[in-house]
């Protein structure tokens, strides 16, 4: 079955550090797609950042960028230059390549603090 | 540029009472998705639709019906309310060979 579990259900940042969010999935498939969602207060869901299981490269998006170990399973983001506007709560997510089913963690919500 | 819309907001129901949540995408995705999210439990998916006319049974589909009659709507009922169903709803869409989903505002929705 596949799984994505956040261990992380809190995190603190001072403002203009950097912090890491931590995400490990499961899956027995080879082709797939993890996603990182930011969900502000406002509730809306927002890609921050995707990654094709294929590239071996890391994506970066600005000040966020993720660390993709595919041997051990882990996805974790990083957010350099924390901003106030980075509090809100992040989902990790993957996608089977092909299929139609996202599976969602459990969500991390970060504060940033001034 | 409307994208995902959701009506209604929020609602508040009474144990029994039915109603109807509503998506409308208008980026013609073939894809649709409802979903529920609870404190410490993620979105878990209730029902999908892969093109007008199908849907499919997600995680947790018990107490909710859907339908999409047509490809931009896609409707999630509540036939008699629980308070287990208490919970804020989400609508997403995508189009099939593209894997970002697009995410309506969420529902939120209390049955007392």
């Amino acid at each position: 079955a596949q799984t994505v579990t956040q261990s992380q259900p809190e995190m603190s940042v001072q403002e203009a550090e950097t912090v890491t969010l931590s995400c490990t999935y499961d899956t027995s498939e080879s082709d797939y797609y993890l996603f990182w969602y930011k969900q502000p207060p406002s509730r809306q869901m927002i890609l921050v950042i995707r990654q094709e299981a294929y590239k071996q490269q890391n994506a970066t998006e600005n000040r966020f960028s993720v660390n993709f170990q595919k041997a051990a399973k882990s996805f974790s983001l990083k957010i350099s230059d924390s901003q106030l506007g980075d509090a809100a709560m992040y989902f990790c997510a993957s996608l089977i390549s092909g299929t139609y089913k996202y599976i969602f963690g459990t969500g991390t919500r970060l504060k940033v603090l001034a | 540029n409307a994208g995902v819309t959701q009506t209604p907001k929020f609602r508040v129901l009474k144990t029994g009472q039915s109603m109807t949540l509503l998506c409308a995408q208008d980026m013609n995705h073939e894809y649709m998705y409802w979903y529920r999210q609870d404190p410490g439990m993620g979105l878990r998916l209730i029902h999908y639709s892969v093109g007008e006319g199908t849907t499919a049974k997600g995680e947790v589909p018990d107490g909710y019906n859907v339908s999409r009659l047509k490809k931009q709507n896609f409707l999630l009922g509540l036939e008699s309310a629980a308070p287990s169903q208490t919970s804020v709803y989400f609508c997403a869409s995508r189009q099939g060979a593209v894997t970002e989903a697009f995410f309506g505002q969420g529902t939120r929705l209390t049955v007392v």
